[in-house]
């Protein structure tokens, strides 16, 4: 199985600053990554996809970027955070074949002040 | 957009009782998946189901699926304090290499001991 790393766990924020989470995935090669926002209460919303090193997809408009500079890494950023970026933010790692499942981070609870 | 509607939005039971959960779901689907998320946690996977399957089992789990309905639904047996978690379904589309999975909003399951 798959053995997703997401840091930091918590991080509070000034509006304006920048962004950097970081997701490692150990135990596969070449999977499919994603970066996925949850709002209190609520399902998760797939912000960013990856299917290969240098290849991002963007699900939804925002203030938000994402990159994956080598196989196994994917990075979320943003140059300037807002208030309206605050949330519970997941990391996934899928191998290719539809016919597995998905292994998450445990997650950063980012609140922007 | 989000695909899986689960219901109940919130469910609350003694232990040693059964917990059902629905989710409906709009397109076509190569399978559908239940996933478990602890308080502020990752998800877990718990268990999927191929599109061409109608019930499953695994331990004190059991899903069904209704492709004609567009629906499926997990049922825990003799539930436990520790069963005490937000349950989501998820789905991905047939004919993608994204393997994009999208979740629905959850059902939250208390468990009083």
């Amino acid at each position: 199985s798959q053995t997703i790393h997401q840091w930091p766990a918590t991080l509070v924020q000034p509006v304006g600053s920048p962004l950097s989470l970081e997701c490692t995935v150990e135990g596969t090669s070449n999977p499919n990554l994603y970066w996925y926002r949850q709002a209190a209460g609520r399902g998760l919303q797939l912000l960013f996809y990856s299917v290969g090193i240098g290849q991002i997809s963007s699900e939804v408009p925002q203030n938000l970027s994402a990159s994956r500079p080598q196989d196994r890494q994917f990075i979320l950023s943003s140059k300037k955070l807002l208030l309206s970026d605050s949330g519970f933010y997941l990391c996934a790692s899928r191998r290719e074949s539809a016919t597995y499942e998905a292994f998450f981070g445990q997650g950063t609870r980012l609140t922007v002040v | 957009s989000q695909q899986g509607e689960e219901d109940p939005q919130a469910l609350s039971i003694q232990e040693g009782e059964n917990a059902t959960m629905n989710c409906s779901y709009k397109t076509s689907i190569n399978n559908l998946q239940w996933y478990r998320q602890n308080s502020g946690r990752g998800l877990v996977h718990l268990i999927l189901i191929r599109s061409n399957e109608r019930e499953k089992h695994s331990g004190r789990l059991r899903v069904t699926l209704d492709t004609s309905k567009k629906s499926s639904s997990l049922l825990i047996t003799a539930s436990r304090a520790a069963d005490t978690a937000s349950y989501f379904c998820a789905t991905d589309t047939p004919r993608s290499n994204t393997g994009k999975l999208i979740f629905g909003q959850g059902t939250t399951l208390q468990v009083k001991p």
